[in-house]
């Protein structure tokens, strides 16, 4: 049972740079979301997916896009990256509407 | 004012001891309520899920909200090294909504 799974793991970018990553879950959760956290700062939320076709923005979604492409995947995009932008980024899901959230692993992102 | 404040430490503490962990948050429309425990250069693992004011304890941890406060608490008896970690409170309000976390205490038991 995989859960929540982060690819890739670890990610250098040059500033300006785009790319995705990428979340799947095997849990057949309704709800998924993407997380950044920063030291000092927790988990804040990008966006999330309350369901298959919808998106929403969370706290800190400037400097990203979401595609909710079928219940299993959620992925995050970053156009242009930012150094503003290096994190570990979580991506999380939940089945139902009260009730807990799984995590995956992480994606180690360092913008340069 | 943030929404949820929690004191991020560090806090380090002997094998043994007992640990209290706490947040408080200003929304009195928070319902749920959890904690989450994060190893270093992992992702977060819930801990504890409480609903409504009261105690819930699980083994040598017990969760306590007082919605009446605004505040809730993590308590760990007979700590253990394994239990150094990032400790992250989390709350959400009724319905399809997101987990708002707090900052996260980081904990660190010597043995």
């Amino acid at each position: 049972n995989a859960g929540v799974t982060q690819t890739p793991k670890f990610q250098v970018l040059k500033t300006g740079q785009s790319m995705t990553l990428q979340c799947a879950q095997d849990m057949n959760h309704n709800s998924m979301y993407w997380y950044r956290q920063d030291p000092g700062m927790g988990l804040r939320l990008i966006y999330y997916s309350a369901s298959e076709g919808t998106t929403d923005k969370g706290e800190v979604p400037n400097g990203y896009n979401v595609s909710r492409l079928n219940k299993r995947e959620f992925s995050l995009r970053l156009e242009s990256a930012a150094p503003s932008q290096t994190s570990v980024y979580f991506c999380a899901s939940v089945r139902g509407a009260n009730t807990e959230a799984f995590f995956g692993q992480g994606t180690r992102l360092t913008v340069v | 004012q943030k929404e949820v404040e929690q004191d991020p430490g560090p806090l380090s503490v002997p094998e043994g001891a007992i640990v209290s962990l706490n947040c408080t948050y200003s929304n009195s429309a928070f319902q749920y309520f959890m904690w989450y425990r994060q190893y270093s250069r992992k992702g977060p693992e819930l801990l504890m899920y409480t609903y409504s004011s009261g105690n819930k304890e699980d083994g040598r941890f017990t969760a306590q909200v007082d919605k009446s406060s605004k505040y809730i608490s993590l308590f760990i008896r007979d700590s253990q090294p394994s239990d150094s970690a990032t400790y992250l409170c989390a709350m959400k309000y009724s319905g399809n909504t997101p987990l708002v976390f707090g900052k996260g205490t980081r904990l660190s038991v010597i043995a």
